[in-house]
């Protein structure tokens, strides 16, 4: 089966400019997560979808963020406008409905990685 | 709250040789455990998952990583290290029940391999 595709891969803006990631999860998983991951760190949780909803958005900071998943399959994340600090690696993942077996194994595309200038 | 900790940022080794990496978490319930590895420019790709049962599990590429409930460790090992086996690898908690598939990463060690 195809994994979770990220695009673009590599992104490179100027401050204060707008970006996009696009991702699409595996199929079948109803389970859809953006991570930021900054360099030398372990992924944090930026938000967390089941099917179209946003259950966890917590750790968004919404006031340059945002992220939508209409229809409950690939999603967007966006940043406007972005910052210095917003360089990192943007990764994609997805998981099966949760309380099926296999519930919590969570399946990375290959990241999205943004440079701003 | 729950975290994860990997006390070694860099490990180097030689080919052939042994390797554990080390992990220790802290979770106020029954935790699900995995151990992820990146390799340069690459997502994460899960080597091994404990959830319950044998507390010994085995994952892909030759690793194996022991639950000790006791210590709060999940330490992954390999009895013989290749040299593709250089990456960055990553320990992460999640909830057992509910909390929605939360997983709280490690920052990750980095494995060099010798040849």
């Amino acid at each position: 089966e195809a994994g979770v595709v990220q695009s673009p891969r590599y992104k490179i803006i100027e401050k204060k400019q707008p970006v996009a990631f696009w991702c699409n999860p595996i199929s079948g998983h109803n389970t859809l997560y953006w991570y930021l991951q900054n360099l030398g760190q372990g992924p944090e949780l930026l938000i967390r979808y089941e099917n179209e909803e946003a259950v966890d958005d917590s750790q968004l900071p919404k006031d340059r963020f945002s992220a939508e998943r209409l229809k409950g399959v690939d999603s967007t994340l966006k940043i406007q406008p972005a910052e210095l600090g917003d360089s990192a690696v943007y990764l994609c993942a997805s998981s099966h409905i949760q309380g099926a077996a296999g519930a919590n194994v969570l399946t990375f595309g290959a990241g999205s990685r943004l440079t701003v200038l | 709250a729950q975290s994860v900790t990997q006390p070694d940022i860099h490990i180097t080794v030689s080919e052939g040789a042994s390797l554990e990496l080390r992990c220790n978490y802290s979770y106020g319930a029954t935790p699900y455990l995995f151990w992820y590895v990146q390799s340069p420019g690459q997502g994460l790709q899960l080597l091994l998952k404990y959830f319950s049962g044998d507390t010994l599990v085995q994952g892909i590429k030759g690793f194996e990583a022991e639950f000790k409930r006791s210590q709060s460790s999940f330490n992954l090992r390999k009895p013989s290290v290749h040299w593709s086996d250089a990456a960055e690898y990553f320990c992460a908690v999640g909830p057992a029940t509910g909390g929605g598939n939360k997983l709280t990463f490690g920052t990750g060690t980095q494995l060099k391999v010798e040849l």
